[in-house]
């Protein structure tokens, strides 16, 4: 069965303080990794996709990077604008449609 | 906007309620999927339909219906709830069945079971 394990839970950081999500996994045929913000009161947001081990993608003060076993977010100099639950999910080749499996999130917080 | 609209964006009902959620998709997207968020558990997988298709059904209990009448809407009957079942239900949409570019969410339908 497909495990998707984020940590930490919840993170507080004062503005500027750069940092990194964890998402690990176990999985049996990767097809894709997905990074998505996600607001309260609203639908997740989808941020990057990353395919292969080594993979990096940017976003402003985001990036995601992949190895073979878990992806990091890291956020850098972030700003109070980034406060949001960050979820990580899994799409693997076991399915013939496109399922997602998510993890639980991690909760950030920046403080000004 | 996000291209993904849910309504109602809250809904309270008693358990001897019937009740529907509706989603409408406007991205020309080719599969709608059902997502139940509780508090502090990841998002849980309900239905998948791919081209108006059926092609999951999560061991969801039979109180849960789904309807997808064409590719741009998708429903959610609700009968004879359990107050567990309140939670935020998102509808989402992918490109194809495969998913392989990742799903656009709607804003979700916040659900209370008194």
């Amino acid at each position: 069965e497909d495990q998707v394990t984020q940590s930490p839970e919840a993170l507080r950081l004062q503005e500027g303080e750069s940092s990194s999500l964890n998402c690990s996994y176990t999985v049996s045929g990767l097809r894709g990794l997905f990074w998505y913000r996600q607001d309260p009161g609203k639908g997740p947001e989808f941020l990057f996709t990353l395919y292969s081990a080594g993979e990096e993608k940017e976003k402003e003060r985001l990036k995601a990077t992949l190895t073979k076993k878990e992806s990091f977010l890291h956020i850098t100099a972030p700003k109070p604008e980034d406060s949001a639950t960050y979820l990580c999910a899994v799409q693997t080749g076991g399915t013939s449609y496109g399922k997602l499996t998510f993890g639980q999130g991690t909760i950030l917080t920046v403080h000004p | 906007e996000t291209g993904v609209t849910q309504t109602p964006r809250h809904l309270v009902m008693g358990m001897t309620n019937k009740k529907s959620l509706k989603c409408e998709q406007h991205l020309g997207h080719n599969a709608m999927y059902w997502y139940k968020q509780s508090a502090k558990k990841p998002l849980e997988l309900m239905f998948v339909y791919s081209l108006e298709e059926r092609v999951e059904n999560n061991s969801v209990p039979s109180r849960f219906s789904p309807e997808c009448p064409n590719s741009s809407h998708l429903f959610l009957h609700l009968h004879t709830l359990q107050p567990e079942d309140s939670a935020l239900y998102l509808c989402a949409s992918s490109q194809d069945w495969q998913g392989a570019y990742g799903y656009t969410f709607g804003s979700g339908t916040r659900l209370t079971v008194v």
